[in-house]
């Protein structure tokens, strides 16, 4: 049984461009959140989504992300116009059922922004 | 936002001794979890604390959940190198909300 799987691992951009980050939850699992991590912090809540809606996404800057959860494929986090602050490592997590404990983490994708 | 003030920072220990690290903050938590995180690696859970003086252990990991619900500490028993990593203690607020994490405990052990 896969874990989560997040791809790219490690993806380099430059100022202004996109940012395109991938999560594929645990087989069975239709809730999955998005966390940013900044060098020697804590994971910060970014957004939480159920298949097709967005449940919770209080922890999501007000512009420049967004994030969705189709009906097939994966969840996609997105970062337009990428800035040097966007640099961080973002972790996606998936569960089979809103309960905390039962929240998997990806290995995480390091976002590069030169 | 709310924040969870985890102590120490960082920790060099010589294998074989025992650690203690915690968690405080001045707003009351519901539930309190414990993950360790290996580097380029995401979080993995260690363990779950749901009610107030909660006591869990799991192998040589103890964690408590604090009478006034608003601290935890994980203790390690008898560090062995592989107990290498960073510890985060993260939290849920009253009512569905997200979870709050910790900057974490960065641990370091001497063979």
């Amino acid at each position: 049984n896969a874990g989560v799987m997040q791809n790219p691992r490690h993806l380099v951009r430059r100022r202004g461009q996109e940012a395109r980050l991938r999560c594929s939850p645990m087989k069975g699992h239709s809730h999955v959140y998005w966390y940013r991590q900044l060098p020697e912090e804590g994971l910060k809540f970014m957004v939480y989504l159920q298949k097709e809606n967005i449940i919770d996404e209080s922890g999501m800057p007000k512009e420049r992300f967004s994030a969705e959860f189709p009906k097939e494929g994966p969840s996609i986090l997105r970062i337009q116009q990428v800035v040097r602050g966007d640099s961080a490592a973002y972790f996606c997590a998936s569960s089979p059922q809103r309960m905390l404990e039962t929240q998997y983490f990806g290995p995480g994708t390091r976002l590069l922004v030169l | 936002g709310q924040q969870l003030n985890q102590s120490p920072q960082s920790m060099f220990i010589q294998e074989g001794e025992d650690v203690s690290m915690n968690c405080t903050s001045s707003s009351i938590f519901n539930t309190w979890l414990w993950y360790k995180q290996d580097p380029g690696e995401g979080p993995v859970l260690l363990i779950a604390l749901y009610k107030a003086g909660e006591l869990t252990s799991n192998g040589r990991l103890t964690a408590q959940f604090g009478i006034t619900r608003k601290d935890s500490f994980l203790n390690i028993s008898a560090s062995i190198p592989s107990d290498v990593g960073i510890y985060f203690c993260a939290g849920q607020l009253p009512g569905n909300t997200p979870l709050v994490f910790g900057k974490g405990t960065r641990l370091s052990v001497i063979a």
